[in-house]
């Protein structure tokens, strides 16, 4: 059964550019959750989506967006890029909102800023 | 203040030591989980918890809902168990306070087992 998907693995941008990330959720599974990871802030809540539906979102400023399509996958986007967006940008699928039955994590999009 | 509390930061053990590490949080929560997290970035969630023991092979974690604690126990360490270990709690709904209900994640510990 394959596990949560993330592209790419690695991006560099520059300072103003946006930026969309991708995860495909395992088959089945109708929450997508993401979060960033940085050194100085460790791991942080951005949104959850459920349904196509934006369910949860974490205390970042509006550049940061998602969305989910029919089909579960989900991509976020982040505009005007600082470079304190650089981070790992992690996803996870649950089969039901909230993670009622768990959390299966992707391996991350790598962003660097400069 | 960060809502989750994890200790120790940074723990170095000798291969077949028995190891704690512990949670605490200071919200109403409706489920806890434990996660690993080993270089280059990759998560795996380890156990979720809302109340009581559960356990997997070397791998035990308790929670205390009153105390607002939880441990995560590894019986025979073994250096391939080096990783990051990270505590994260479901916040109630509508206790929240900054408005998010997702995850809370404590800063991790890091655990090095040497053989």
């Amino acid at each position: 059964k394959a596990g949560v998907t993330q592209t790419p693995r690695y991006l560099i941008k520059t300072r103003g550019q946006q930026v969309t990330l991708s995860c495909s959720p395992i088959s089945g599974h109708r929450s997508v959750s993401w979060y960033q990871q940085t050194p100085g802030q460790g791991l942080q809540f951005l949104f959850e989506y459920f349904s196509e539906t934006q369910r949860n979102k974490g205390n970042f400023p509006g550049r940061f967006s998602g969305r989910q399509f029919s089909n579960s996958r989900s991509e976020m986007n982040v505009s005007t890029l600082e470079l304190g967006d650089s981070a790992l940008y992690l996803c996870a699928s649950s089969l039901a909102r909230q993670g009622d039955y768990g959390y299966t994590f992707g391996s991350g999009t790598r962003l660097t800023v400069v | 203040k960060n809502e989750v509390e994890q200790s120790p930061q940074n723990l170095t053990a000798q291969e077949g030591e028995f190891i704690t590490i512990n949670c605490s949080y200071s919200v109403g929560i409706s489920a806890l989980h434990w996660l690993q997290q080993h270089p280059g970035g990759g998560i795996v969630s380890l156990f979720m918890l809302s109340s009581g023991k559960k356990k997997h092979g070397r791998l035990i974690a308790t929670i205390n809902i009153q105390e607002k604690h939880s441990s995560l126990h590894i019986t025979a360490s073994h250096p391939r168990d080096s990783a990051v270990y990270i505590c994260a709690v479901r916040v109630q709904l509508g206790r929240s306070g900054g408005g998010a209900d997702g995850l809370t994640f404590g800063k991790g510990t890091h655990l090095i087992i040497q053989p």
